[in-house]
C-alpha cells in the first residue's frame, strides 16, 4: 500500500520559514493536498493541488511538490500556526494521510 | 453556513456495533462525494470510505466487509454502519467532502468537528 513519511518535529523561530516535507514514491506524479490540525479541533485544508490557497488561508503558506518530495513552506511564522500539519494524495481511489508533523513556533 | 455535524459516537465493547451520522447543511450530502475519516488517538488521519454522487461506494482495506457508507437524501444526512468492531477502530470519526465531485481533484476542504469512537471492553 502507498505511504507518505513526514518528519515528526520541526522548530521554527517566530519571523523565521518553516519547511515540512512529505515523502512516498513518485509523489510528484500525484496532487499533494496539506492540513494544519490545531489541538481539539478538525483539520483545515491549507495546500490544495500542491500549491494552491483555499480562500481565507494567508499568503504566508505556499507549497510545492517534485520527485518524491512534498513541501509545505510557512514564510514568517507566526506563533498561531504551531499546530500538527498532515500531507495527503490519492493512490488510485484511496485517500492516503502522513502521519503528521508537529511546528512548533519557539 | 456550510455545515456537517457528527453524532453517534459512543462506548462500545469489542464485536459490538454503533451507527454514525453527519447530518449536513448548506450543501447536498447527493451532489457531492462524502467521507468518512478517522484519528485514533495521536495519530494522523486514515481515510474510511466514500460514497459517490451515484451512490456507489468504496472502502479502506481495514473496514471493508464490516463499516457500510449509507445516505438519506431526504434527511441530507450520511451514515457509516460499523459492525464486529475492534479495538484499533478506537478513533475520532470524522466526515469530510471531497472536492471530486465538484471539478476539484479530492481536497477535503470541508470537515464536520468529528464524534469520538471508543472499543474497549
Amino acid at each position: 500500500s502507498y505511504e507518505l513519511t513526514q518528519s515528526p518535529s520541526v522548530s521554527v523561530s517566530p519571523g523565521q520559514t518553516a519547511s515540512i516535507t512529505c515523502s512516498g514514491d513518485n509523489l510528484g506524479n500525484k496532487y499533494a493536498y496539506w492540513y494544519q490540525q490545531k489541538p481539539g479541533q478538525s483539520p483545515i485544508l491549507v495546500i490544495y493541488q500542491d500549491k494552491k490557497r483555499p480562500s481565507g488561508i494567508p499568503e504566508r503558506f505556499s507549497g510545492s511538490n517534485s520527485g518524491n518530495t512534498a513541501t509545505l513552506t510557512i514564510s514568517g511564522t507566526q506563533a498561531m500556526d504551531e499546530a500538527d500539519y498532515y500531507c495527503q494524495a490519492w493512490d488510485s481511489s484511496t485517500a492516503v494521510f502522513g502521519g503528521g508533523t508537529k511546528l512548533t513556533v519557539l | 453556513d456550510v455545515q456537517l455535524v457528527e453524532t453517534g459516537g459512543g462506548l462500545i465493547q469489542p464485536g459490538g456495533s454503533l451507527r454514525l451520522s453527519c447530518a449536513a447543511s448548506g450543501l447536498a450530502v447527493s451532489g457531492n462525494y462524502m467521507n468518512w475519516v478517522r484519528q485514533a488517538p495521536g495519530k494522523g488521519p486514515e481515510w474510511v470510505s466514500v460514497i459517490y454522487k451515484e451512490g456507489s461506494a468504496s472502502y479502506a482495506e481495514s473496514v471493508r466487509g464490516r463499516f457500510t457508507i449509507s445516505r438519506d437524501n431526504s434527511k441530507n444526512t450520511l451514515h457509516l454502519e460499523m459492525k464486529s468492531l475492534r479495538v484499533d477502530d478506537t478513533a475520532v470519526y470524522y466526515c469530510a467532502r471531497d472536492t471530486r465531485a465538484t471539478g476539484g481533484f479530492g481536497a477535503f476542504d470541508l470537515w464536520g468537528q468529528g464524534t469520538v469512537v471508543t472499543v474497549s471492553s
